[in-house]
């Protein structure tokens, strides 16, 4: 499986944009990106994926770089419920789709 | 949607002791079914996944086994636990390329 590198841990302001980086510098082709959240004792909830444009939703947006070797998760105003950890993986198109989350980054969001 | 029902919530069980962890999903079929271990500040380690009922792989070689008699049930076992053991299991069910749904997770304490 392509690996993703995350920072361990990022702080934010609460109410600013936060940018949580990924580097996924061996990605393939066919690999989508997606971006997991878990909160204090609960298990991981999606937040969004994309595979070459860039991606928004309510709860986020989605900015790959063009050679998709990065991206960047942006919660466009940090509230106190996001401090999480967030989880950037890959998944690819074909056959069994195994998902390995690695450590994440830590979001700490302060009043 | 779906909806992914794991029991129980938490659990304390003596070293040497069998295990039984349940894991059934609702509002889907023919799903991925997935199991994740996520020991004290780390990141999700995948167990086993499974395709189709009686179809299970394994991905960390240890006294765990999985099962999947039906097709939206997938049980983890143990005949003995070992003090390892001990962590956050997590159930996952996806379609395809599709995001993954996480149960609320289970919490065992080996002592």
């Amino acid at each position: 499986d392509a690996k993703t590198t995350q920072p361990n841990s990022m702080e934010s302001n609460e109410e600013e944009p936060v940018h949580l980086p990924c580097n996924h510098s061996t990605i393939s082709g066919t690999d989508y990106i997606h971006w997991y959240r878990q909160l204090p004792s609960q298990g991981p909830e999606y937040v969004i994926h994309g595979l070459t444009s860039n991606v928004n939703n309510r709860m986020a947006s989605l900015a790959i770089a063009e050679d998709r070797k990065s991206s960047t998760l942006i919660l466009h105003r940090a509230t106190l419920r996001d401090a999480a950890v967030y989880y950037c993986i890959l998944r690819s198109r074909g056959g069994y789709q195994k998902v390995t989350f690695g450590i994440g980054t830590k979001l700490q969001v302060i009043p | 949607s779906q909806t992914i029902h794991q029991w129980p919530a938490t659990l304390v069980q003596p070293v040497g002791s069998p295990l039984s962890l349940e894991c059934t999903v609702e509002g889907t079929s023919n799903p991925n079914l997935y199991w994740y271990r996520q020991a004290a500040g780390r990141g999700l380690q995948l167990l086993f996944y499974s395709v189709g009922i009686g179809q299970i792989s394994s991905e960390v070689p240890q006294n765990l086994s999985a099962s999947r008699p039906q097709d939206r049930q997938f049980i983890l076992s143990s005949k003995k636990l070992l003090l390892s053991d001990s962590g956050f299991y997590l159930c996952a069910c996806s379609r395809q390329y599709n995001e993954q749904f996480f149960g609320p997770g289970t919490r065992l304490t080996v002592l």
